[in-house]
């Protein structure tokens, strides 16, 4: 079955960086394109960006720029969020998750997601 | 900062029907299909609905979706303690991020 499982918590200090991980199993990652979604503390979901798996090129939603970068290791089905120059403001849960190829925008599958707290 | 508009909260006793709406525009549902997705406490969400009206498998057919316009509504009947959860629309926008996502709502079970 499909599964796309993330890294664990992470607790980082402001201006520190952070890398969180999303292995995909039960398909192959570059077949369907990924969206990184954020949701901070006791709020709604916000779209960080989305990746096209098959060409790696990354599309990054408005405020996610420049700090949020997005990668992909093929070789072991594993996208990755990268967010340098961390600020508390970027405590949130982050999810990836899987845009369906059958269904138009819809997004079928997501991982548990990755807390990360940034505090001093 | 979300584009899409839903009312904070809803409620009924069990067994009872509750509606969501969901407010855009015509650069997101005015143009684009619309997706709903239930996140229970503490978990990641889970896709409810596709294009507008569709459920996957495994989803009851208490819940349902449509959309008129610039709108879409989503709507739970048979109301059950189990269903206590936000509610998310979601959909594609052409001026915007990939992907944009309601404000959210709460249903509580009375």
């Amino acid at each position: 079955q499909v599964l796309l499982v993330q890294s664990g918590s992470e607790l980082k200090k402001p201006g520190a960086s952070v890398k969180v991980s999303c292995k995909a199993s039960g398909y192959t990652l570059t077949n369907n394109a990924l969206i990184w979604v954020r949701q901070a503390p006791e709020q709604g979901l916000e779209c960080v960006g989305r990746i096209d798996t098959n060409t790696g090129d990354p599309t990054y939603a408005q405020g996610f720029t420049g700090r949020f970068v997005f990668s992909l290791d093929t070789s072991v089905n594993t996208a990755y969020l990268q967010i340098t120059s961390l600020k508390a403001e970027d405590t949130a849960v982050y999810y990836c998750a899987r845009f369906s190829n059958s269904w138009y925008y819809a997004i079928d599958y997501w991982g548990q997601g990755t807390l990360v707290t940034v505090s001093s | 900062q979300s584009v899409l508009t839903q009312p904070p909260s809803v409620s009924a006793a069990p067994g009872q029907k509750v509606t969501i709406s969901c407010s855009g525009s015509s650069s997101n549902i005015g143009n684009y299909y619309v997706s709903w997705y239930q996140q229970l406490p503490g978990t990641a969400p889970k896709l409810l609905i596709y294009e507008d009206n569709k459920r996957p498998s495994g989803i009851p057919d208490r819940f349902s979706g449509s959309k008129s316009g610039t709108s879409a509504t989503l709507g739970i009947t048979g109301l059950q303690t189990g269903d206590e959860a936000d509610y998310y629309c979601g959909t594609w926008d052409s001026n915007l991020s990939p992907s944009v996502f309601g404000t959210g709502t709460k249903v509580t079970v009375l």
